[in-house]
């Protein structure tokens, strides 16, 4: 089983300032099949990047995945009010699908 | 746009079977390329992926939970359900239904309660 790690735990920063997400997969991921996902309270995650790099449909610019291999990076350039909640990785190249443990990006 | 929509019992008792039900509209779960799965969130915590069906019919599920998992696919009513059974206390968590990574239903709340 791929474990997936995330840092920072939780990011604190102002709206307008740049995000940088980590995740750290135990081993390669399977053809870069690397999610991320957005959380707010009350609400299922909402897909922000497939494919490690790919933006899915309707997310906007400012959201960037990056990475291959063992480490990924998804970077939020300059953050919106409706940005603040909780980010997940998911890897899916290869069964059982895993989640890393989440980065809370809130208010400071 | 493809929209799934999880239904089942919000309260099942200690040792029972845990069944939910996800209701797919706006495509049909027979077309090919998708795997339908069911993923987790214990309250305040994290997502915990419990396993998939293919559009075929082969499934995959969480060695965490492979004893307890059944996932099925019904294409008459374009639905796929879940069953757990033997659910504790620890089951307990809003259950997700989602076609691959995406999209995702709303979630359904399931509390294992006597």
């Amino acid at each position: 089983e791929i474990v997936l790690t995330q840092s920072p735990g939780t990011l604190s920063l102002s709206p307008g300032e740049r995000a940088t997400l980590s995740c750290r997969a135990s081993q390669s991921v399977k053809y870069n099949f690397l999610a991320w996902y957005q959380q707010k309270p009350g609400q299922a995650p909402r897909l922000l990047v497939y494919g490690a790099s790919s933006r899915a449909t309707g997310i906007p610019d400012r959201f960037t995945g990056s990475g291959s291999g063992t480490d990924f990076t998804l970077t939020i350039s300059r953050l919106e009010p409706e940005d603040f909640a909780v980010y997940y990785c998911q890897q899916y190249g290869s069964s059982p699908f895993t989640f890393g443990p989440g980065t809370k990006v809130d208010i400071k | 746009q493809v929209q799934l929509q999880e239904s089942g019992p919000g309260l099942v008792k200690p040792s029972q079977t845990l069944s939910l039900t996800c209701t797919v509209s706006g495509g049909s779960i027979s077309s090919g390329g998708y795997y339908w799965s069911w993923i987790r969130q214990h309250p305040g915590k994290g997502l915990e992926w419990i396993g998939y069906i293919y559009y075929s019919g082969p499934t995959y599920y969480n060695p965490s939970l492979k004893s307890r998992v059944t996932i099925s696919l019904d294409t008459s009513k374009n639905q796929f359900s879940l069953k757990l059974s033997s659910v504790t206390a620890a089951d307990t968590a809003v259950y997700y239904c989602a076609r691959s990574i995406d999209p995702w239903g709303q979630g359904t709340l399931v509390t294992v309660s006597s």
